[in-house]
């Protein structure tokens, strides 16, 4: 079975600029997240969505948005980047209900 | 705002030993509660995930709840050199969200 998986693995962007991460969940979970974490830091939550709605948001700039498609694969994207978005973007799948979450193997963003 | 608190570490525990990891949390309404591994560079796995009060064992690892207190452990027995890693508690609430501490580095010493 296939476990979450996120594209790009690696990703080197210019401040200002604009980028989108892909996540597709586990086969049967409807629920995805998205979560930042910094180093030395743990993950921080941005977004949730669940049958292809916001279902919740964290504490992040209107810069950062989210989707759910129809297959519950997911897009992060981040506008206007800056150097403070370097981070690794991590999602996160689930069914819903207080359920187990279980980790892509992150995106890693550097904004030079 | 929902907190979670753990000892950042480094914890260091001799290859066989007990290794004790701690968690408390602020939020009374928070309903599961999860154990992450995270090696370095690497994004975090689950290892252990408990629901109720008590002791849920899962091989060498055991996790203990205590609503009351407000707090979540977990014991590694046994513990290997590749147990060296950095621990993270999570909780869930009503609102699916999951929240996390900072994180406990672990060093496994041989």
């Amino acid at each position: 079975d296939a476990g979450v998986t996120q594209s790009p693995t690696h990703l080197i962007k210019t401040r200002g600029q604009q980028v989108t991460l892909r996540c597709s969940p586990i086969s049967g979970h409807k629920s995805v997240s998205w979560y930042q974490q910094v180093l030395g830091q743990g993950p921080q939550f941005i977004f949730q969505y669940y049958e292809k709605e916001e279902r919740g948001r964290g504490n992040f700039p209107d810069r950062f948005s989210a989707r759910q498609f129809p297959n519950y694969s997911s897009e992060l994207n981040v506008n206007a980047l800056l150097l403070g978005d370097s981070a690794l973007y991590l999602c996160a799948s689930s069914a819903w209900g207080g359920t187990e979450a279980f980790f892509g193997q992150g995106t890693r963003l550097t904004v030079v | 705002q929902k907190e979670v608190e753990q000892n950042s570490g480094p914890l260091s525990v001799p290859e066989g030993a007990i290794a004790s990891l701690n968690c408390t949390y602020s939020d009374r309404g928070s309903q599961s509660f999860f154990w992450y591994r995270q090696y370095s560079g690497k994004s975090p796995e689950l290892i252990m995930s408990i629901y109720s009060n008590g002791d849920k064992e899962d091989g060498r690892f055991t996790a203990q709840l205590n609503k009351a207190s407000q707090y979540v452990s977990l014991l590694i027995r046994d513990s290997q050199p590749s147990d060296s890693a950095t621990y993270l508690c999570a909780v869930k609430g009503l609102d699916e969200k999951l929240t996390f501490g900072t994180g406990t580095r672990l060093t496994i010493i041989p």
